[in-house]
């Protein structure tokens, strides 16, 4: 997925059902990963992020899964409303390195 | 509390020209990472500062340099600006460099 972008994958959901948005990761290295939201217009909104020690974290109405054997990333939304209407984003780094974003993904909501 | 504020909005230069870009720091926040995201795409790290000094350089050319001042605010710098300079330029701010960062609005720039 990519930024407010043209050729985005997009996944499109009903109002009220949940989102799952994946992000593949390729430096075994990668120990801190973030999800950012990033509507029209705007900069990147901080969501949720995790460390290479965990495989799960919970905020308000989202998750966050982390698998280290296969370097998969995904971002779980509860209830999808309208306002979560978006372009995410993952990002990796590891150690010094800087915040490496991946291509992101355009969430459309369904009313 | 002040969130990340970047200035000014939109810009529009000419190939050639040099244009100054700046970022104020969320509030406690002493660390600025500057961004370009092109249309499309992700962001992509420029450069990050902390302390004053540029800690860190992403795969950008000389053309583009940065500063930041005591009071942690930072301005990004492009010189002999590029058609492909055409971008969106975030400036996210952290407490630390390793802490999460928190992004600005970004500046839009056109290079006609």
């Amino acid at each position: 997925g990519e930024s407010v972008g043209l050729h985005l994958p997009t996944l499109s959901v009903q109002e009220g059902d949940n989102s799952i948005i994946n992000c593949a990761y390729s430096n075994s290295a990668s120990d801190y990963f973030i999800w950012y939201k990033q509507e029209s217009g705007k900069g990147p909104q901080f969501i949720i992020d995790i460390r290479s020690n965990m495989d799960k974290r919970q905020g308000q109405r989202v998750t966050v899964l982390l698998n280290k054997t296969v370097k998969h990333l995904s971002l779980q939304i509860a209830a999808t409303q309208p306002g979560d209407s978006a372009v995410y984003f993952c990002a990796e780094s590891s150690g010094n390195t800087p915040l490496v974003f991946g291509k992101g993904t355009r969430l459309s909501v369904i009313a | 509390d002040a969130g990340v504020t970047q200035s000014p909005t939109h810009l529009i230069k000419t190939r050639g020209q040099q244009v100054t870009l700046r970022c104020s720091p969320k509030s406690g926040h002493d660390t600025v990472s500057w961004y370009q995201q092109a249309l499309g795409q992700g962001p992509q790290f420029i450069f990050q500062y902390y302390e004053e000094e540029e800690r860190q350089r992403g795969n950008f050319p000389d053309r583009f340099s940065g500063h930041q001042f005591p009071n942690y605010s930072s301005e990004l710098n492009v010189n002999a600006l590029l058609l492909g300079d055409s971008a969106l330029y975030l400036c996210a701010s952290s407490l630390g460099p390793k802490d999460t960062q928190y992004f600005g609005p970004g500046t839009r720039l056109t290079v006609l």
